[in-house]
């Protein structure tokens, strides 16, 4: 059973860049798709990109570049960061698996962060 | 960008009634569409995949169906415990994208 756990700051001053991980517990992150997908408070979710293959990435052309994921297979977790962020990127985060079923199966709980000075 | 309506927003419903939610898609999908239920403060977890798959664990009450640009979740039977937000998403294309949410009260 694949367990994901979200880690990072819970605020972010605007402007400055958001950074967190998904620490991967119950399989190897090597050749597989791992996502970000947030949500606004009481809003739908948003695909922000995945990281697959160790360092290949796809993002959603929406975030305009501020988006940077990488993944780091000695710890087993992945990142996200986001740049200039302003207080509409006041989201909770959620790290997912993107399955070979393309569903996403497995979900960490999910992390708020609030940009806000 | 694959846009996704998803309809009704929200619905009451009783417990016992089948109860229908439709996602359109802005193109044609094949069959790569599913669904998730959330529930307050948690993640969403998936129910179907690739439009009409059950996924292990859910109750067969749950059902999917659909093609092409027009796809449906049942509930047979709703249950108090199906209270939740429904939420469609696509993964044909890049950027994946998710329908704005039904959300079942019973």
């Amino acid at each position: 059973q694949v367990q994901l756990q979200e880690s990072g700051p819970g605020l972010v001053k605007p402007s400055e860049t958001l950074s967190l991980s998904c620490s991967v517990s119950g399989g190897p992150i090597d050749n597989y798709y791992w996502s970000w997908i947030r949500q606004p408070p009481g809003g739908g979710l948003e695909w922000i990109g995945y990281v697959f293959y160790g360092r290949r990435t796809k993002y959603n052309p929406s975030f305009n570049d501020r988006v940077a994921m990488s993944t780091d297979t000695s710890q087993n977790r992945f990142s996200l960061n986001l740049s200039s962020v302003t207080p509409a990127d006041t989201a909770v985060y959620f790290c997912a698996h993107f399955s070979a079923a393309n569903s996403y199966i497995y979900w960490g709980q999910g992390i708020l962060v609030t940009v806000s000075s | 960008d694959i846009q996704m309506t998803q309809f009704p927003s929200s619905l009451s419903a009783s417990v016992g009634d089948r109860v229908t939610i439709t996602c359109r898609t802005s193109q044609a999908i094949s069959s790569s569409l599913n669904w998730y239920q959330q529930k307050p403060g948690k993640a969403p977890q998936l129910l179907i995949y690739g439009t009409s798959n059950l996924f292990r664990g859910v109750p067969s009450t749950f059902s999917g169906s659909g093609s092409a640009t027009e796809f449906t979740l049942t509930i047979s039977s709703l249950q108090p415990e199906d209270s939740a937000t429904f939420y469609c998403q696509q993964s044909y294309s890049i950027p994946h994208t998710f329908g704005q949410g039904t959300t079942v009260e019973v």
